[in-house]
C-alpha cells in the first residue's frame, strides 16, 4: 500500500502517560500533517511538516510534540496524557508546489483511549 | 480571519430526495474551497474542489462569492452517500493551510 499508514491503530494508555503515534506518508509526499478528532468536534489541526522542517502549527499543546525525519516519516509525541486527549488523531500527506491544489491525503487514523 | 462554517452538524434525508449541505465561508482574497468526505470505517478522501467544477458521485458544488458559500449538492440522495463531510478552505499564495469546518453528519433514510 502506498497510501498514507498510521501505527498503532488503537492504543489504549492510562492518564500521565507518553505515547507516540507514528506516521509513514505517501510516496513522493513532503508533506505531512497531524490533526486531532475529538468526538463530536471536526479536524484541529495540530502540526505540519515539509521535508522535515515544521511549517505551520495550530492548536497543539505544549505537552505535545512532532517530527519529520530524513525519510520522510513523522512521530507525534503525546505526553503526560489527560483524559481529555483521547481522540482519533489523523495523519496526512500532500505534495506541494506551484499549482498544486492542495488535495490531502489521509491515513486511517490512530485512536487513542487514555483511561 | 479565516473561518469555514457548516452550520448544521447532522443532516437526515430519504433516499431519492435531493440534498444540501451547507458551507459558509469567511476569507478577503480568492480562496480554494474542497468537500472531503469520510465514509464509516474508511480514511478521510477528496470529493471535490470547485476549481475542477466536476461533479463526483453525482455531488456538485458551487463557489458563490457573493454569498462566500460552497454548498454541496445532489440531486437524489442514496444510501451509500451516508457519511461525514467536511468543508475546506485553502488560502491564496504559498499558504498550502486547509481551514476545516466542524464537519455535517449526513444520514439517508431508506
Amino acid at each position: 500500500d502506498s497510501g498514507v499508514t498510521q501505527t498503532p491503530k488503537h492504543l489504549i494508555t492510562a492518564t500521565g502517560q507518553r505515547v507516540t503515534l507514528r506516521c509513514s506518508p505517501r510516496s513522493g509526499d513532503l508533506s505531512v500533517y497531524w490533526y486531532q478528532q475529538s468526538l463530536d468536534q471536526g479536524l484541529q489541526f495540530l502540526i505540519q511538516y515539509y521535508n522535515g522542517e515544521e511549517r505551520a502549527k495550530g492548536n497543539i499543546l505544549e505537552r505535545f510534540s512532532a517530527q519529520q525525519f530524513p525519510d520522510l516519516h513523522s512521530e507525534l509525541n503525546l505526553s503526560s496524557l489527560e483524559l481529555g486527549d483521547s481522540a482519533l488523531y489523523f495523519c496526512a500527506s500532500s505534495v506541494e508546489g506551484a499549482g498544486v491544489a492542495g488535495e490531502l491525503f489521509f491515513g486511517e487514523g490512530s485512536r487513542l483511549t487514555v483511561l | 480571519a479565516q473561518r469555514v462554517t457548516q452550520p448544521e452538524k447532522l443532516l437526515s434525508v430519504f433516499k431519492g430526495a435531493p440534498v444540501e449541505l451547507k458551507c459558509n465561508y469567511s476569507y478577503s482574497g480568492s480562496p480554494e474551497l474542497f468537500w472531503y468526505v469520510q465514509y464509516s470505517r474508511q480514511r478521510l478522501q477528496l470529493l471535490l474542489r470547485h476549481i475542477s467544477r466536476e461533479s463526483i458521485k453525482g455531488f456538485t458544488a458551487d463557489l458563490n462569492k457573493g454569498e462566500t458559500s460552497f454548498h454541496l449538492k445532489k440531486p437524489f440522495a442514496q444510501e451509500e452517500d451516508s457519511a461525514m463531510y467536511y468543508c475546506a478552505l485553502r488560502g491564496g499564495g504559498s499558504n498550502y493551510q486547509l481551514i476545516w469546518g466542524a464537519g455535517t453528519k449526513l444520514i439517508i433514510k431508506p
